[in-house]
């Protein structure tokens, strides 16, 4: 089960790039790296997902390296309103398809 | 859009009682999770199915069951509650292919006084 490590808190302030890098050393061949954002009293929210290299939607950019040990969720010019607890997970290799591992989340704190 | 919905948002039993927390998704998903969320320790897998009447337990099953007898529904079973399963109970599916996306609901508070 590849388990994923990231920082337990960060803070930024409004309008600032924000980059959370997580480790996931035992990542599988065929596993995904997939990020959730979650507000309080809610369910997490899927947000980006990539396999290699660089995905970019209109929320996010997630940059992967070529070894994918580790990935960067990078959070353009951030808002009051981006302030939740970001996942990172991988897909899990065991005989079910769709477990992920959840962790404990980084707690992204934006200020005015 | 999908939905995944969970029959209570905020539910207050008695220890010894028996609870069912009930969730329903309408896109026709293989795969269903029960996890409960605690402070400080993220999102814990309590069980998970990927069929009716298949299922699997998770990291923290200790306590409780689950049913799953149609594809759209998948049932938590607190068969005797007790103050220590006071927590945020979090249902999501997921497609069968690997890395798609889980769909939560709501949640549901529980307390067990």
């Amino acid at each position: 089960l590849a388990k994923t490590t990231q920082p337990i808190s960060m803070d930024s302030y409004e309008g600032q790039e924000v980059n959370i890098t997580c480790s996931h050393n035992n990542i599988a061949t065929n596993d995904y790296i997939t990020w959730y954002q979650q507000f309080p009293s809610q369910g997490p929210r899927f947000i980006i997902q990539g396999y290699k290299t660089k995905v970019t939607n209109e929320v996010a950019s997630l940059f992967i390296p070529a070894d994918r040990k580790s990935s960067t969720l990078s959070l353009p010019r951030v808002s009051l309103s981006d302030t939740a607890v970001y996942y990172c997970l991988v897909g899990d290799r065991g005989s079910t398809l769709g477990r992920l591992y959840f962790g404990r989340g980084t707690q992204l704190t934006v200020w005015p | 859009d999908v939905k995944v919905t969970q029959s209570s948002r905020y539910l207050v039993k008695r220890t010894g009682e028996k609870v069912f927390l009930e969730c329903v998704q309408d896109m026709d998903h293989e795969n269903m999770f029960w996890y409960r969320q605690d402070p400080g320790l993220g999102l814990r897998l309590i069980y998970f199915s990927y069929d009716v009447k298949m299922k699997e337990k998770g990291d923290i099953p200790e306590g409780y069951s689950v049913s799953r007898e149609k594809k759209e529904r998948f049932s938590l079973i607190l068969e005797s509650a007790s103050t220590n399963q006071t927590s945020m109970y979090l249902c999501a599916s997921i497609q069968k292919e690997r890395g798609g996306e889980q769909f939560f609901g709501p949640g549901t508070r529980l307390t067990v006084l």
